[in-house]
């Protein structure tokens, strides 16, 4: 199993384009979530998806969408990037709501 | 609201010394489930242990170990006769889900860089 994988590993974006991360697991997991890790900041969710069919926002969903396209794939949407979204990005995924995630190995992703 | 606080932001050991990263949180649920999880210097994210909020039992898995105190609000992390493979970011995490079902809430604390030298 290759558990979770994201796509792409590294980005450089110039401010204004867009661009979708993508995420899918083989873990037969019902809830997925996507991150932000900034230094001194932690972790912060930013939109997760409890089941397939549902997804809702987390502490820093601004500038952001997802869409849960089926039960293995969770992807993020950066529709008009800004400096301020230059940050390492995590999706992880559980079986349950609040059960234990499991992490891809992250996307750095810096906007110019 | 709900707040975690790992105090430590870095700490610093000699292998094979007992060491506790101490994890305090901030709920006003009564059914929360706690986390510990590792960031190695390669950046992947480990998960090491859940917790839910009634089951107040110590665990041990090999040389890590944890502690849980209602009383205190505290999560607290040890690792016995640490080793350089220890070293890492290790993050404690808060999570609350309303009784609606709705309103999930998962919190990080800052993270408590451990460094472990031979």
């Amino acid at each position: 199993n290759a558990g979770v994988t994201q796509t792409p590993k590294f980005q450089v974006l110039k401010t204004g384009q867009s661009m979708t991360l993508q995420c899918a697991q083989d873990m037969n997991h019902n809830s997925m979530y996507w991150y932000r890790q900034d230094p001194g900041m932690g972790l912060r969710l930013i939109y997760y998806s409890a089941s397939e069919g549902t997804t809702d926002k987390g502490e820093v969903p601004n500038g952001y969408n997802v869409s849960r396209l089926n039960k293995r794939e969770f992807s993020l949407r950066l529709e008009s990037a800004a400096p301020s979204q230059t940050s390492v990005y995590f999706c992880a995924s559980s079986e349950g709501i609040q059960g234990s995630q499991y992490f891809g190995p992250g996307t750095r992703l810096t906007v110019t | 609201a709900q707040k975690v606080t790992q105090a430590q932001t870095e700490i610093s050991v000699v292998e094979k010394e007992d060491v506790t990263l101490d994890c305090v949180y901030e709920t006003r649920d009564t059914t929360y489930y706690l986390f510990w999880y590792k960031q190695p210097p390669s950046g992947e994210l480990v998960f090491l242990i859940r917790r839910n909020s009634f089951d107040e039992q110590n665990e041990i898995s090999g040389r890590y170990s944890w502690n849980f105190q209602k009383s205190t609000s505290s999560f607290n992390f040890t690792i016995t006769a640490s080793q350089v493979v220890d070293s890492a970011v290790y993050f404690c995490a808060l999570s609350v889900l309303n009784s609606g079902g709705s309103n999930y809430k998962l919190t990080f604390g800052k993270g408590t860089l451990l460094t472990v030298n031979p």
